[in-house]
């Protein structure tokens, strides 16, 4: 089975710096999925960053980028010039494979304050 | 955009009651998933579903059962609620090979 690790439970920042969260993962598998998705408060959970485990090319997303580490199954989210819209929760996820119901294991969350 | 919803926000139940929330998405998208959100433990997968009438358990499933008789209805059925299924609930929908679940906006189920 597939484990998702987060080990910060909350996070702060400052308006316009730069932040990175953690997420570690464990799997046997070669080929597989991985994501960040935004919870923000009272809204809708939705995708930040998906890669992809046989690029190598780290995946990029305006602001948000991620360092993806195979050999030590780490997965970090950087955002950069943060903004008090980024405050929210945040969950690294992954998924094994594409097939007929392609389910997701999430980490605990981590909760990040953009502070004025 | 896709959108998805569910039932109600917010939802308050007595021990024992029998508990529906629905989950409707408009994209035609062939899976389906109910998810239980904890502090602490992220999401977790109770049910999904990849066609009309077919279902599988997912890591959390006792307690549970799901329904879907059509393709965009995906229901979640707790047939005697408890205090340790005081939750939120969240709904996500996504094409049949695809790496890209939608959310719905939440329950939040309170059960006394």
């Amino acid at each position: 089975a597939q484990t998702v690790t987060q080990s910060q439970p909350e996070m702060s920042v400052q308006e316009a710096e730069t932040v990175t969260l953690s997420c570690t993962y464990d799997t046997s598998e070669n080929n597989y999925y991985l994501f960040w998705y935004k919870q923000p408060p009272s809204r809708q959970m939705i995708l930040v960053i998906r890669q992809e485990a046989y690029k190598q090319q780290n995946a990029t997303e305006n602001r948000f980028s991620v360092n993806f580490q195979k050999a030590a199954k780490s997965f970090s989210l950087k955002i950069s010039d943060s903004q008090l819209g980024d405050t929210a929760m945040y969950f690294c996820a992954f998924m094994k494979q594409l097939s007929a119901g392609n389910m997701l294991t999430f980490g605990g969350g981590t909760r990040l304050m953009v502070k004025p | 955009d896709v959108k998805v919803t569910q039932s109600s926000r917010y939802l308050v139940k007595r021990t024992g009651e029998k508990v529906f929330l629905e989950c409707v998405q408009d994209m035609d998208h062939e899976n389906m998933f109910w998810y239980r959100q904890d502090p602490g433990l992220g999401l977790r997968l109770i049910y999904f579903s990849y066609d009309v009438k077919m279902k599988e358990k997912g890591d959390i499933p006792e307690g549970y059962s799901v329904s879907r008789e059509k393709k965009e209805r995906f229901s979640l059925i707790l047939e005697s609620a408890s205090t340790n299924q005081t939750s939120m609930y969240l709904c996500a929908s996504s094409r049949l090979v695809s790496e890209t679940q939608y959310f719905g906006p939440g329950t939040r189920l309170l059960v006394l």
